[in-house]
């Protein structure tokens, strides 16, 4: 089976702090993803990449950034947190279907 | 460009009930469809696909949903809910392009009454 892992389910930071939010896959997958999920909004992407150390921007990458050094492993930075990154981050990775972590709850300060 | 709708944020259904979850998509090449199922503080788990084979797909839990692409639908239905069965469902769209992005819907929260 497929296996997504993301390194907290639960996350508490204050505003300004820098925080890393982590993703790891176990199936070789090329294309990994970075989501967003808000209460009526369903998913919206913040980033994905295709490859080691490419990446591109996806519908709301503002006060993001990311990094994939490891073919494995793709996480998600806020530079500097504020209240309204409060949310549901999902990360993804794909061969033909999307395969997804559990999720981290954060909440900002 | 693609996009997706899904009609109803929220479904009541009573339990032994058909379920019908509605998608609508819009796509300017062949899409690939999913449905993905999200139990509360989980992630998102893949309930079934459409890749241009057979029309009618089926999936896990008794789901399936058929691609209608004169109606640019790919609703969802089961024949019997389950109380097991309340959960967000979250229909997608994709495109086999270069950029391999997924469109979501914005959910159908699906409530089973006892």
């Amino acid at each position: 089976d497929v296996k997504v892992t993301q390194s907290s389910r639960y996350l508490v930071k204050r505003t300004g702090e820098k925080v890393f939010l982590e993703c790891v896959q176990d199936m070789d997958h090329e294309n990994m993803f970075w989501y967003r999920q808000d209460p009526g909004l369903g998913l919206r992407l913040i980033y994905f990449s295709y490859d080691v150390k490419m990446k591109e921007k996806g519908d709301i990458p503002e006060g993001y950034s990311v990094s994939r050094e490891k073919k494995e492993r793709f996480s998600l930075i806020l530079e500097s947190a504020s209240t309204n990154q409060t949310s549901m981050y999902l990360c993804a990775s794909r061969r033909d279907e999307q395969f997804f972590g559990p999720g981290t709850r954060l909440t900002v300060l | 460009a693609q996009s997706v709708t899904q009609l109803g944020s929220h479904v009541s259904v009573s339990e032994g009930a058909l379920v019908l979850l509605r998608c609508n998509y819009s796509s300017s090449v062949p899409p690939y469809l999913f449905w993905y199922v999200q139990y509360p503080n989980q992630g998102l788990q893949l309930l079934l696909k459409y890749t241009s084979a057979a029309t009618l797909v089926k999936g896990i839990n008794g789901f399936e949903a058929e691609f209608k692409k004169s109606e640019t639908s790919f609703h969802l239905t089961k024949p019997s809910a389950h109380m097991s069965d309340a959960a967000e469902y979250f229909c997608a769209v994709s495109a086999f392009s270069g950029t391999y992005k997924y469109i979501f819907g914005t959910g159908t929260r699906l409530k089973v009454l006892a």
